[in-house]
């Protein structure tokens, strides 16, 4: 079984709707990340999460907010989506050697 | 402001040695990571220098020399498989275990 996984890995949907992304991880890290993917634009931090309390925004936190369930459980929602926000999503885990392990990423489409 | 520029694009052949240069100027620098992203897939880890030096693992190596912001990975005996996008990531702090992503190297290996 995959360590971080999300849902949905495909998803369309129209101008001014409310989506929320789901990443959870069964590394037991207590690092979590969200980053969007654009062609030519690389990975992009949006929020990252030390533990449950602590949230922090990334450098492209507008237009979306997170919440952390659980030390497992980290949703990214974009509350009134925009076709600018169509990008490929990753979320990402990290324990003490620092690496960061992604999961399989969600394919995001606004029209 | 953070900087991290690779090439975009590279091209070799199958069983030669391609090398991806990266150069950095950040606010903070703990260290380097290098990932492989095959296309529409998450990116998976490859490397991480701390010190100045080469570090060699199987067929990859990478390089870093911190008062030149400088690093390479360097891909021996290429293969086909090794047709991916190359991501340099300059870690910037112990205390946010924040990535700062370059934009990505494509690399098309021919037969």
């Amino acid at each position: 079984d995959a360590d971080v996984t999300q849902t949905p890995r495909n998803r369309i949907t129209k101008t001014g709707k409310r989506i929320m992304l789901e990443c959870s991880q069964t590394k037991g890290h207590d690092r979590m990340y969200w980053y969007r993917q654009d062609p030519g634009l690389g990975l992009r931090l949006i929020y990252y999460s030390f533990d449950v309390k602590d949230i922090n925004k990334g450098e492209i936190s507008d237009g979306y907010s997170v919440s952390r369930q659980a030390q497992a459980k980290f949703s990214l929602s974009l509350e009134s989506a925009i076709p600018n926000q169509t990008a490929l999503y990753f979320c990402a885990t990290s324990g003490t050697d620092y690496e960061q392990y992604f999961g399989p990423g969600t394919r995001l489409t606004v029209t | 402001g953070q900087n991290i520029d690779q090439p975009t694009e590279m091209t070799a052949t199958e069983g030669a040695i391609v090398q991806i240069n990266c150069t950095y100027q950040t606010s903070g620098f703990n260290g380097l990571f290098w990932y492989q992203q095959h296309a529409g897939e998450a990116p998976t880890f490859l490397s991480y220098n701390v010190l100045d030096g080469l570090e060699e693992k199987g067929r990859f190596s990478s390089f870093l020399s911190r008062s030149k912001g400088y690093s390479y990975l360097l891909l021996k005996e290429l293969q086909m498989k090794d047709s991916a996008s190359y991501l340099c990531a300059v870690f910037l702090s112990y205390n946010t275990d924040k990535l700062i992503f370059g934009t990505g190297t494509r690399l098309q290996v021919f037969p």
